[in-house]
């Protein structure tokens, strides 16, 4: 069991908006910068944010990240079926000396 | 552009040992640290390993701590990560993956992954 917390599953229409809840402790997200990475089936994973909410160069802006105490958000705008995959939520723990990932958020687009 | 390419996995037996080894191109590789990550069939990610630009820092997941031992040659752009008294439960895929920063930081840029299956 992860010490970041994510839903198992989050489902929305093409068009829509969903978000991706990590929820950690002030020894992780509390204290540390969050990062996001989508993983398309099959595929290596890909960063998406890093610094709770900067992209980096080449990822569109319709996703975003905000971290508020000892959660991150990850929000993805203009849903459509290429963005169904896996995405995880990672940050170092200062208290384990370990960097942690979240268990892990299947995306479906309806 | 940045390239990370994983080599070295393959089928082993429980209880012995194995060698991956990761070369990096297309950026300062003597800048940055470096991550091993894993992936078991059908779960999520597992954090295996960093070591910092200069190789002075090392920091071990509690899975691996004590078996498994994360280097680094900046002349070679190579990170490596030896693998002792293997186990069923490391097989995965495991991934080499670019830090944003010296040491630990989010992982920017990732391989293709190897491999490793652990049975006899």
């Amino acid at each position: 069991q992860s010490v970041l917390t994510q839903p198992p599953s989050v489902s929305a229409a093409p068009g829509q908006k969903v978000t991706i809840s990590c929820s950690g402790s002030s020894s992780n997200i509390g204290n540390n910068y969050v990062s996001w990475y989508q993983q398309l089936p099959g595929t290596a994973p890909k960063l998406l944010i890093y610094d709770n909410n900067k992209r980096p160069s080449g990822i569109p802006d319709r996703f975003s990240g905000s971290r508020s105490g000892t959660s991150g958000t990850l929000g993805i705008t203009g849903l459509h079926t290429g963005d169904e995959a896996d995405y995880y939520c990672g940050t170092w723990d200062s208290s384990l000396n370990i960097w942690v990932f979240g268990e892990g958020t299947k995306l479906t687009v309806l | 552009q940045v390239q990370l390419v994983e080599s070295g996995g393959g089928v082993v037996q429980p209880g012995r040992s194995l060698r991956l080894s990761c070369a990096g191109a297309g950026f300062t590789f003597s800048s940055y640290g470096m991550h091993w990550v894993r992936q078991a069939p059908g779960k999520g990610l597992d954090w295996v390993a960093v070591i910092s630009y200069d190789g002075s820092y090392r920091y071990y997941g509690d899975s691996v701590k004590g078996r498994f031992t994360i280097s680094r040659d900046n002349s070679e752009n190579r990170v490596y990560l030896e693998m002792n008294s293997l186990r069923a439960e490391d097989t995965a895929v495991y991934y080499c993956a670019k830090s944003r920063g010296l040491v630990m930081a989010a992982a920017d840029n990732w391989g293709q992954g190897t491999l490793v299956t652990v049975s006899s």
